[in-house]
């Protein structure tokens, strides 16, 4: 089975900051790892993933998420926020190889980046 | 390249009318799904499809068919539409195993 968390239902941070948010995973093998943005009234949006190889993976709008498979974490980090980047974020994962087809998403992490 | 479009954007039904949310994909995609958007649960799977011809149910699909006759087409049907139906609906597609989904814009759905 798999599972994900993110414990925090909304993160705030001051414009300039450093910023992190949580996610935690659960599965039975090697898990793919997503995050997605969504914006007020938008679809989601994909940011980054992670599938194999180096641990640090970068995405898109200078975000970058740390796998860390002994903490069964995969947490997304951008060094200096913006408020543009106020947002509800979702992280996802599968199950592979051959797992689940279907990702499971976390509840989402509302970002809130004040001025 | 449109990605994945939802229609309509927006719409109003009576409790017992019946609808179709629309979604196209031009990307070629094998896999399509059908998610719904409510306060406080995230995104729930409704229905997924791994090709044409090829539906299975996600974790709540009651109340809602599909079908898939085609690789770009994955039409969400309400029969008999319900208040508990009130929510924000998102088609996503995803190519390959590996891949991450594209999402549509969203359909928010008000049953009255």
């Amino acid at each position: 089975a798999q599972s994900v968390a993110q414990p925090e239902d909304q993160v705030n941070v001051a414009e300039g900051n450093p910023l992190t948010v949580k996610c935690t995973y659960s599965v039975s093998g090697n898990p793919y790892l997503f995050w997605y943005v969504q914006y007020p009234n938008r679809g989601l949006q994909f940011l980054l993933k992670y599938i194999t190889g180096d641990n640090l993976v970068k995405g898109s709008y200078g975000f970058e998420a740390e796998f860390n498979k002994s903490q069964t974490s995969f947490h997304l980090k951008k060094p200096s926020a913006l408020v543009s980047d106020s947002a509800l974020y979702f992280c996802a994962v599968r199950d592979l190889p051959g797992g689940s087809y279907i990702p499971t998403f976390g509840r989402g992490t509302s970002l809130i980046v004040h001025p | 390249n449109a990605g994945v479009t939802q229609t309509p954007k927006f719409q109003v039904l009576k409790t017992g009318q019946s609808m179709t949310l629309q979604c196209a994909q031009d990307m070629n995609h094998e896999y399509m799904s059908w998610y719904r958007q409510d306060p406080g649960m995230g995104l729930r799977l409704i229905h997924y499809s791994v090709g044409a011809g090829i539906t299975d149910q996600g974790e709540v699909p009651n109340g809602y068919n599909v079908s898939r006759s085609t690789t770009e087409d994955f039409p969400l049907r309400l029969l008999s539409a319900a208040p508990s139906q009130t929510s924000v609906y998102f088609c996503a597609s995803r190519q390959g195993s590996t891949g991450e989904l594209f999402f549509g814009e969203g359909s928010r759905l008000t049953v009255l």
